[in-house]
Parts: C-alpha cells; structure tokens; sequence
C-alpha cells in the first residue's frame, strides 16, 4: 500500500540555520498538508497546498516558512532562519481531490540548538 | 476558527474492558471527524471517521459516535486489547478548507 515518505527522520541544526523538511506524497493525491506538533502538545496546521500554490495557511506559518514542489514527487518545508521553538516533529500529508482522509508521514523530528 | 478539546489525556484500562474517548468542537460549518491512532515512534494512522450526516458509525471493536447537536463526537473501543495501547488523536474538519483541526490527544494503556 502507498505511503508517504519524509526525510530525514531526525535533524539536528543550528538556530538561525535554514532547514528542508522533505516530503513524498502519495502519487495520486493532489492536496499536501505540513503540520507540527510540539513536544507535548497537540498536531497543529502550518500550510495546505493544491494544484502549485498555497491553499490555506496558519498564523504559524510566517514569513520564515515557505513550501515547495519543486518536481512532480516531491513536496518541501523550507525554515528560512530556525528559531529555539521551532523543535518539534513536523508532519506531511496527503490526500485525494475526492476523498476527505489525509495520510501521514512518519515525521521528521527536528531539533534547534 | 474551530477549537477541539479531548479528554482525558490519559486512561487505562484493563485488557477486556471499553474504553471511552471523548471530544468536543467550537464550530458547527466542522462536518468530517477523523481519529487516529498514533504508536510510540510511528505516523498517526486512521482508525475511523465519521461524517456529520450519520450519528454512528463502527467497524469491528471500534465505534464512533457524533452529536451534532451538542457538538461532540467520542470513540468507543470495546475488548481493548495490548495492542490497543497508543496515542488516539481526534480531529475536525471544515469543508472547503480541509485543515485538520486536532485534539490534544489521549494516551491509552491497556493492561494484560
């Protein structure tokens, strides 16, 4: 069965350094999804993105994140400057145009020094 | 926008037993209301959903149940087994947005 793909599993950075978080959807879906979710805390949306062009975001989502699909497989979360607070797994999903069900990503846990 | 609150954040129970798991949601537009399970380490996988138009819906040990009224929705897992144990996370979701709208979480243990 299909699945969705995240690398790394787990990175570790600097704060202030740029981070990729990538993603490989499932081939036959057409809505991605970032979300995190703090240690201890619940799964929060950062960013929707349909048909090459962001579809929602949250008040999470500033101006030091930005998202990608750079070919026709892969889909990134780019941190411009990682901050402290910025530590936490990041999800990816995806889902079709016809159905509601999201599927998730293993996660990338990511740590800010 | 839309606020889910999901308790409790913890329960344990022994093998055999139901557990219950409630959640509740701030807006009535929410009309999709996924859970999903999440083992130490791995994604989070759906279990079940349930649309708005329905007021129950089951598969095997597992069951959910949604007021629209009262706004809120609960899983139910009857015969909890070991491998029940996890991380179960409600969620909501508007239509036209597509968002997932999370609970804190709920940490079940199941006991042999």
């Amino acid at each position: 069965e299909p699945e969705v793909t995240q690398t790394p599993s787990h990175q570790v950075t600097q704060m202030g350094q740029e981070v990729i978080l990538r993603c490989v959807p499932i081939s036959n879906h057409l809505y991605f999804y970032w979300y995190r979710q703090i240690l201890g805390q619940k799964v929060e949306f950062l960013v929707s993105f349909y048909n090459n062009e962001i579809s929602e975001k949250s008040e999470i989502f500033d101006d030091q994140f930005s998202v990608e699909r750079p070919d026709g497989s892969n889909f990134t979360l780019k941190i411009r400057s990682t901050k402290l607070e910025d530590s936490a797994m990041y999800f990816c999903a995806s889902r079709k145009d016809s159905q509601e069900t999201q599927y998730f990503g293993p996660g990338t846990r990511l740590l800010v020094l | 926008g839309e606020n889910v609150e999901q308790h409790p954040s913890t329960l344990s129970v022994q093998e055999g037993d139901s557990a219950v798991i409630k959640c509740t949601y701030s807006d009535s537009a929410s009309n999709y209301f996924p859970w999903y399970k999440q083992e130490l380490g791995k994604r989070p996988q759906l279990i079940i959903d349930i649309r708005s138009n329905v007021g129950e819906k089951k598969d095997q040990r597992i069951a959910v149940t949604l007021n629209k009224t009262a706004k809120h929705f609960s899983l139910h897992i009857t015969e909890t087994q070991p491998e029940d144990s996890a991380v179960y996370f409600c969620a909501a979701s508007i239509p036209a947005l597509g968002r997932l709208y999370f609970g804190r979480g709920t940490q079940l243990t199941v006991w042999p």
